[in-house]
């Protein structure tokens, strides 16, 4: 059972370009949630998705940022005008459904690196 | 609101104990986790505590849960140089809440 797979793993962009990243989740996880990393800083939470549905986007920068989990195929956060500021570590991570007194386990993906020139 | 805080460094000689402590602000907080982050790789969740407990062991891995005053740690017995990586503390309400996390502590396990 291979792991939440993210790609690319780095991503260089220019400013004023597109910024597609990419997250298939654990095989049976139908909750996937996306968390941003900068530098000597914790995981910052950004978006939270069900399989077509957005149920927290609290943490979503208003504009230029966007998410999607469709029904088939991987999960996308999409950076639209990048700017240096976007630079950071994206980190995707999956759960499986909570068991009742259970704690909610998240399962994380390698990262993907962005980088804005 | 919500705010968890880590010591940021701590350096230790392989074989001896390593305590990371944490410390957060929600009393609302149901669940809190320890997860490991080594160089380039994504988080690993190594163990959890439900906030009714006091204590949790896993093999070298204990948590100490003080809910007065809100205060986890995580102690590491027999520290290998194998577990040098961040370590993040985190925390949520319950469910499906998201994650609250710290901005980590570096590990560092001399020979």
């Amino acid at each position: 059972n291979a792991g939440v797979m993210q790609n690319p793993r780095h991503l260089v962009r220019r400013r004023g370009q597109e910024a597609r990243l990419r997250c298939s989740p654990m095989k049976g996880h139908s909750h996937v949630y996306w968390y941003r990393q900068l530098p000597e800083e914790g995981l910052k939470f950004m978006v939270y998705l069900q399989k077509e549905n957005i149920i927290d986007e609290s943490g979503m920068p208003k504009e230029r940022f966007s998410a999607e989990f469709p029904k088939e195929g991987p999960s996308i956060l999409r950076i639209q005008q990048v700017v240096r500021g976007d630079s950071a570590a994206y980190f995707c991570a999956s759960s499986p459904p909570v068991q009742e007194g259970d704690g909610e386990k998240l399962f994380f993906g390698s990262g993907t690196q962005l980088s804005v020139l | 609101g919500e705010d968890v805080e880590q010591s940021l460094f701590l350096s230790v000689r392989e074989g001896d104990s390593s305590v990371i402590n944490c410390t957060y602000t929600d009393s609302s907080s149901t669940y809190l986790y320890w997860y490991k982050q080594e160089p380039g790789a994504g988080l690993q969740l190594l163990t959890y505590i439900f906030s009714n407990m006091d204590m949790k062991q896993d093999q070298r891995l204990t948590v100490l849960l003080n809910k007065k005053d809100k205060h986890l740690s995580l102690r590491i017995a027999d520290t290998q140089t194998g577990d040098s990586a961040i370590y993040f503390c985190a925390e949520s309400l319950s469910g499906y809440s998201t994650l609250t996390f710290g901005k980590g502590t570096m590990l560092l396990v001399s020979p």
